[in-house]
């Protein structure tokens, strides 16, 4: 799987937009991002994922580059609670590999008042 | 209406014992995993199972050994505690593990072991 980097750390006022960048330049194209959230004590948590297109759910906005060589994950109103650790992951979807979910260092995302 | 559930949450015990670690997922999911997380809170894969068949086995000592009964449960079973097996275990699933990936994993809340 292609390897990512993340800002160790960010900050956002609560209310305001987070938006948490990743590289990911060796992605390869059957290789989907996914974004997924540490809270402290808790599991990881599943965000967004995509391919080429940009993707929005319920929780957070995925913007991918026309060259799939970074990304951006964007939660529009940022409150304390997403207070976390955001971690972006390069999956390929072959059989076989699609399981080895890789995590990295992630961004630790502080929401402050 | 937890997803995946794991027991216990928290579990101290001295090295030499053996222990286990419960996992159940009520999503219907095929496949499910054991993740280990440690004091520098580095994630990796452990296991995989899909269809109670093992799939993935990265490189864990065979004092590990996982059990799935079902395609609900994988428990992990871990004989002559180390002090090094100190952590965080994670479990987790995911419907399919292959295709075109996908499939997100849902994770439990963790069991956090401590070795003494």
């Amino acid at each position: 799987d292609a390897k990512t980097t993340q800002p160790p750390s960010m900050d956002c006022a609560e209310g305001r937009a987070a938006n948490l960048p990743c590289n990911h330049s060796t992605i390869s194209g059957n290789e989907y991002v996914y974004w997924y959230r540490q809270i402290h004590s808790q599991g990881p948590q599943y965000i967004i994922h995509g391919l080429k297109n940009n993707e929005t759910n319920e929780m957070a906005s995925l913007i991918i580059t026309e060259d799939r060589k970074s990304s951006t994950l964007i939660l529009p109103h940022a409150t304390l609670r997403d207070t976390a650790v955001y971690y972006c992951i390069v999956r390929a979807g072959d059989t076989g590999t699609a399981s080895k979910l890789t995590f990295g260092t992630g961004t630790r995302l502080q929401v402050t008042l | 209406d937890t997803a995946v559930s794991q027991t216990p949450k928290y579990l101290v015990t001295q090295m030499g014992n053996d222990k286990s670690i419960k996992c159940e997922q009520n999503l219907g999911h095929d496949t499910m995993y054991w993740y280990k997380q440690d004091s520098k809170k580095f994630l990796k894969i452990m296991f995989s199972y899909n269809n109670k068949e093992l799939i993935i086995n990265e490189t864990v000592p065979n004092r590990f050994s996982p059990k799935s009964p079902d395609k609900a449960h994988l428990n992990l079973h871990i004989n002559s505690l180390e002090l090094g097996d100190s952590a965080v275990y994670f479990c987790a699933s995911s419907q399919g593990w292959g295709g075109r990936g996908n499939s997100p994993l849902h994770f439990g809340n963790g069991t956090r072991l401590t070795v003494t």
